[in-house]
């Protein structure tokens, strides 16, 4: 068990939904990075959060929008689904932002679009 | 650009034989981080090791140890004495110090180990 806690576990919806997943760090951990794991794109690098504020940005859709709130949970929101977003999502903490800092993955969730 | 390369995509052993997960990788940056991460079935990413650019020091860890040689741009991993809960899709991954702190992933290789 890593620590960092993530719901749901599994998700199932249709085109054109909103969802919202939502992930809790380990204690103690500061940042928060969000992944997406999909057959053809394999473990891609979606966005940062350290101490509440966008550290960094990697291939997020414009549909796609994350916060980290006060207590340091975050939430990735995914909206106008298409049968393209179905994948596994994966958010991971770390201690700090850059440096050795380890990243710790959740358990995951995973969106089934129909 | 940063690029992570695992040319074995499955391997398939039988338990107690040893195994080495090839990973390669390509970065411009002089110091920067290397890490295992293990997928088993469940499909959880189970953090296995993180080693530093500058330190090239091979590390061994109960049936687990790894290589990694700078000249070459590669750290490999190797199970000893196969157990089929070795069975999972492993992942090597980069990150440079500073900038961008993403994770650069490879594609995995699905390790199959049979009784």
């Amino acid at each position: 068990d890593s620590g960092v806690t993530q719901t749901p576990k599994h998700l199932i919806t249709a085109t054109g939904q909103r969802v919202t997943l939502r992930c809790s760090p380990r204690s103690g951990d500061l940042s928060v990075y969000w992944y997406q794991q999909s057959l053809d794109q394999g473990l891609q690098f979606l966005i940062q959060y350290y101490n509440g504020e966008e550290r960094a940005k990697g291939n997020i859709l414009e549909r796609f929008s994350a916060q980290q709130f006060p207590d340091l949970h975050s939430e990735l929101n995914l909206s106008s689904l298409e049968l393209g977003d179905s994948a596994l999502y994966f958010c991971a903490s770390a201690t700090y932002a850059g440096g050795p800092d380890t990243q710790y993955f959740g358990p995951g969730t995973r969106l089934t679009v129909l | 650009a940063q690029k992570v390369t695992q040319a074995q995509t499955e391997i398939s052993v039988v338990e107690k034989e040893d195994v080495t997960l090839d990973c390669v990788y390509e970065t411009r940056d002089t110091t920067y981080y290397l890490f295992w991460y293990k997928q088993p079935p469940s499909g959880e990413l189970v953090f296995l090791i993180r080693r530093n650019s500058f330190d090239e020091q091979n590390e061994i860890s109960g049936r687990y140890s790894w290589n990694f040689q700078k000249s070459t741009s590669s750290f490999n991993f190797t199970i000893t004495a196969s157990q089929v809960v070795d069975s999972a899709v492993y992942f090597c991954a980069l990150r440079p110090w500073g900038g961008s702190e993403k994770l650069v992933f490879g594609k995995g290789t699905k390790l199959t180990v049979n009784p």
